[in-house]
């Protein structure tokens, strides 16, 4: 089966804990993107990368870290420096302008 | 600065009556805009994509336009089901911020009454 791949669905961490979140795709995909979303709010981009070994960041990066080693995976790593990290967070990916976007089912993060 | 707006925030319908949600952006250089699903708890589902040299999409029950010179933009649903209570945003693909991002709106959501 095609599609993308976030893990774990729930994540809980205490404060001062740096944890990172699993986004992997089989879709061959060459653009990737990571976004939080919040009661309310819309979804913000966090970072994204429109090819391996290159990202760039999105709205807001403060906190927040990605690698681009392998086509297929884009992990975030959210730091002890985000101020309010719990969130759910969302991977997409698409092949390209005017294509679809295409979402994993996210991961809830709780930090106590 | 490119903004997506959608309203209203929540909406209650019968079942089997047709319903439209609105979706509005403040700058036309868009490349396209994207309709979404979100159930609770999941990810987000492309429902349909409009371009902008596009007018309107057609997916089953649903239906999307595309008005770029007024920043509109109307998912019709016809014969609704509760089946398709769920969260429904839109996101337009800026042509000025760079290729690959996109803006969402807040999203509405939807619950249809058995």
């Amino acid at each position: 089966d095609g599609g993308i791949t976030q893990s774990p669905k729930y994540l809980f961490r205490k404060e001062g804990q740096n944890v990172t979140l699993s986004c992997e795709q089989n879709l061959n995909h060459d653009a990737m993107y990571w976004y939080r979303q919040d009661p309310g709010q819309g979804l913000r981009l966090i970072y994204y990368s429109q090819i391996v070994n290159d990202f760039q960041k999105g709205d807001i990066a403060e906190g927040y870290s990605v690698s681009r080693e392998k086509k297929e995976s884009f992990p975030l790593t959210v730091t002890s420096a985000q101020k309010n990290p719990t969130a759910f967070y969302l991977c997409a990916t698409t092949i390209g302008v005017n294509s679809p976007l295409h979402f994993g089912n996210g991961t809830r993060l709780t930090v106590t | 600065k490119q903004e997506v707006t959608q309203i209203p925030a929540a909406l209650s319908v019968p079942e089997g009556e047709n319903l439209v949600l609105n979706c509005s952006f403040t700058d036309s250089a868009i490349y396209n805009l994207q309709w979404f699903r979100q159930d609770p708890g999941k990810g987000l589902t492309s429902l349909l994509l409009i371009q902008s040299s596009q007018r309107e999409q057609t997916s089953g029950r649903l239906n999307a336009s595309l008005d770029k010179s007024s920043g509109r933009s109307t998912l019709y649903i016809a014969a609704s089901q509760p089946g398709d209570s769920a969260t429904y945003l839109c996101a337009v693909q800026p042509t000025r911020t760079g290729t690959y991002k996109y803006i969402f709106g807040t999203g509405t959501r939807l619950k249809v009454l058995a």
